[in-house]
């Protein structure tokens, strides 16, 4: 069964503090890993990574994927208290003629002041 | 530009009704994924839809269905409803399918909170 998991569940930082959010799976035919940040209301598309080692960033975001390892992290430097979110990871697999995501249980990150 | 709009926002219903959800895209956009949303599951796929083709499918029962119309819209519908449908339904557009990694990103809509009593 192809599953996703997200470590660690939750997280306390102060603000200033950087992050590391980690992201695994066990999937067939893996396609692509997508971040997404999920305040209050709809999660918002972060990333989507394709190939290992190249490291997608934006402002004080960034991720990398490891395809030997199975793997991905998302690194969120100098958080702030806007950081504060659920982090989800979804992977893209192929199954049975069609791609389906399959999403992990989300880390739950809060920055306080 | 207007982000991606869904009706209605909140909805109830009972066991074994069917339910219609609608969901609009960002303007161009073609591509319209749905997932479904519970304490329990977390967030879960659903399908795609592109050009009016279900392109993709997660593990859902026949139950759920949808379709996409030639302006983009998006149509899902739940048959038979059940309590463990209780979710919150969220749709998202983006230009290009899953598929086009390369340029692959998307916008979510606020989402249905569908009841089921």
């Amino acid at each position: 069964e192809d599953k996703v998991v997200q470590s660690p569940l939750s997280l306390v930082v102060h603000e200033g503090d950087t992050v590391t959010l980690n992201c695994s799976y066990e999937v067939t035919n893996f396609r692509s890993l997508l971040w997404y940040k999920q305040e209050k209301k709809a999660p918002t598309f972060l990333f989507m990574l394709t190939s290992s080692g190249i490291e997608k960033k934006s402002g004080r975001l960034s991720s990398i994927l490891d395809k030997k390892e199975l793997f991905s992290i998302l690194n969120i430097t100098a958080t702030q208290t806007g950081d504060s979110a659920v982090y989800l990871c979804a992977v893209e697999c192929r199954q049975g003629g069609s791609e389906k995501l399959v999403f992990g249980k989300g880390t739950k990150l809060t920055v306080n002041p | 530009k207007a982000g991606v709009t869904q009706t209605p926002r909140y909805l109830i219903k009972t066991r074994g009704q069917q339910v219609t959800l609608s969901c609009s895209p960002i303007s161009g956009h073609r591509s319209v994924s749905w997932y479904q949303q519970t304490p329990g599951q977390g967030l879960q796929f659903l399908f795609e839809y592109f050009s009016e083709t279900q392109r993709n499918k997660g593990n859902f029962p026949g139950r759920f269905s949808g379709r996409q119309f030639s302006n983009s819209r998006s149509e899902m519908n739940v048959s038979t409803l059940e309590l463990g449908d209780s979710a919150l339904y969220l749709c998202a557009s983006s230009l290009v399918p899953l598929a086009v990694r390369s340029s692959y990103e998307q916008y979510f809509g606020p989402g249905t909170r569908l009841t089921v009593t």
